[in-house]
Parts: structure tokens; C-alpha cells; sequence
């Protein structure tokens, strides 16, 4: 079956724009991430749904991200009035109630 | 709140040469252990996963880990690496029991040497 998918691959942006970010996770996984990577670093938590239990949000860095998980399935991360220090890649990742994370290709997010 | 140790930030090894990537995590009753692969420019894969069963556990490309639950340990080893070796390489762990959540560490960049 698919993957995870992330839409778009791509964003370029300008700085105070909002943007979304999508994520649709393989069908049947009931935990969904959201990560942050910036280029050379290590993955950044943002947000972890898991079932019908209130989302982890401790990975937040700003009242200006946030994320939702619509009917248990696709994901959408929003981040309003982007900053420079906001360029990353986003990365998604559910999994199984039982296993691993699988991952989606990622967006790369940049703000001029 | 559980908690994931990579020691080392960078490995340098010589081709050929055996390499242990260390990882610890904070102490649990029941975990699943994880080291997931990053090569340059691409996306993480799963390299190999300990759910139950035996604690020496193989995965692809010629590694394989063993969890040692006394020392809270999960490292990552292979006997002769090759230049495709050159990645970030992340250990992971899922607190069963808690919130279930899989925490990340900062990762180990393995450099091969010629």
C-alpha cells in the first residue's frame, strides 16, 4: 500500500505569510508525528497524535504552530506569520499501534 | 518522562573497520527499541526494530544491536563498514504502558574514512 504522503514537497514563502502543511498518514496508524529538521541537525518533536487522546503539544516552539489531525487520518500543520528561523524541513511520521514510524519525504519549508 | 542518550555526536571510522554506535535510554519496564538510518539528502529508514524476542537483533545493510535492559542500552553495531555507510544514525524508543510516544535522539553522523 502508500506510504505517508506530504504536500507540498515545496514551499517558498515570504515572512508573516501562513502556510499548511499536509500529511496523510498510512491508513490504519493510529499515531501520527510531526517533526522539524533544519539542515544538518537532528529531528525537532513538534506535536504526536495518538487515537482519540488529546494531541502532545509539548514540541511546539510558538504560539504560531499549530496542528491538527482531522477524523483520525490526515494531519495539517499550520504555521502563521512565518519567520526566517522557521526554514526547515517538516517531516511526518505515523505508525501502528504496535512498530515503528514510517516517514513521509518531508516539506521543505523556506521563508524569505 | 522517558529519554534517549546518543553519546556521540560524530564517529569517524576507517573503511573496513567495525564501529559501535552507543545509545541509552532512561530506565522503563517495557520498551521498543528502534535505530532508524538518514543518508544524505534523503528521508529516514528503519534499520532495525526490538519489540520482544531476542535481544540480539539484525537488520539491514549488515547491522544489527543488541538491548541490554540491566544498562538500558540499545547500541548499534557493524563488524566492517563501506563508504555507503556515511549517514546520521538515530536511536529511538517507545515507553510502553505510558503515552506510547517514540522519542528521539539527537543522532550519531557516521564519517568513513578512506
Amino acid at each position: 500500500g502508500a506510504g505517508v504522503s506530504q504536500s507540498p514537497s515545496n514551499k517558498v514563502t515570504e515572512k508573516g505569510k501562513d502556510v499548511e502543511l499536509r500529511c496523510d498518514p498510512i491508513s490504519g496508524h493510529t499515531a501520527l508525528y510531526w517533526y522539524r529538521q533544519s539542515l544538518g541537525q537532528g529531528l525537532e518533536f513538534l506535536i504526536y497524535f495518538q487515537g482519540n487522546s488529546a494531541p502532545d503539544k509539548s514540541g511546539l516552539p510558538s504560539d504560531r504552530f499549530s496542528a491538527e489531525r482531522t477524523g483520525g487520518s490526515v494531519s495539517t500543520l499550520t504555521i502563521q506569520r512565518t519567520q526566517q528561523e522557521d526554514s526547515a524541513v517538516y517531516l511526518c511520521a505515523s505508525s501502528p499501534p504496535i512498530g515503528e514510524q514510517f516517514f513521509g519525504p518531508g516539506t521543505r519549508l523556506t521563508v524569505l | 518522562a522517558q529519554s534517549v542518550t546518543q553519546l556521540d555526536s560524530q564517529v569517524p571510522v576507517f573503511e573496513e573497520a567495525p564501529v559501535e554506535l552507543r545509545c541509552n535510554y532512561s530506565s522503563s519496564v517495557s520498551v521498543y527499541l528502534f535505530w532508524y538510518v538518514q543518508y544524505p539528502n534523503q528521508g529516514l529508514q528503519l534499520l532495525l526494530k526490538y519489540l520482544s524476542g531476542s535481544t540480539l537483533v539484525k537488520g539491514i545493510n549488515g547491522f544489527e544491536a543488541e538491548f541490554n535492559k540491566s544498562q538500558t542500552s540499545f547500541h548499534l553495531r557493524k563488524p566492517s563498514v563501506h563508504i555507503s555507510d556515511t549517514a546520521e544514525y538515530f536511536c529511538a524508543v517507545s515507553d510502553l504502558g505510558r503515552d506510547d510516544k517514540i522519542i528521539f535522539g539527537k543522532g550519531t553522523r557516521l564519517h568513513i574514512l578512506p
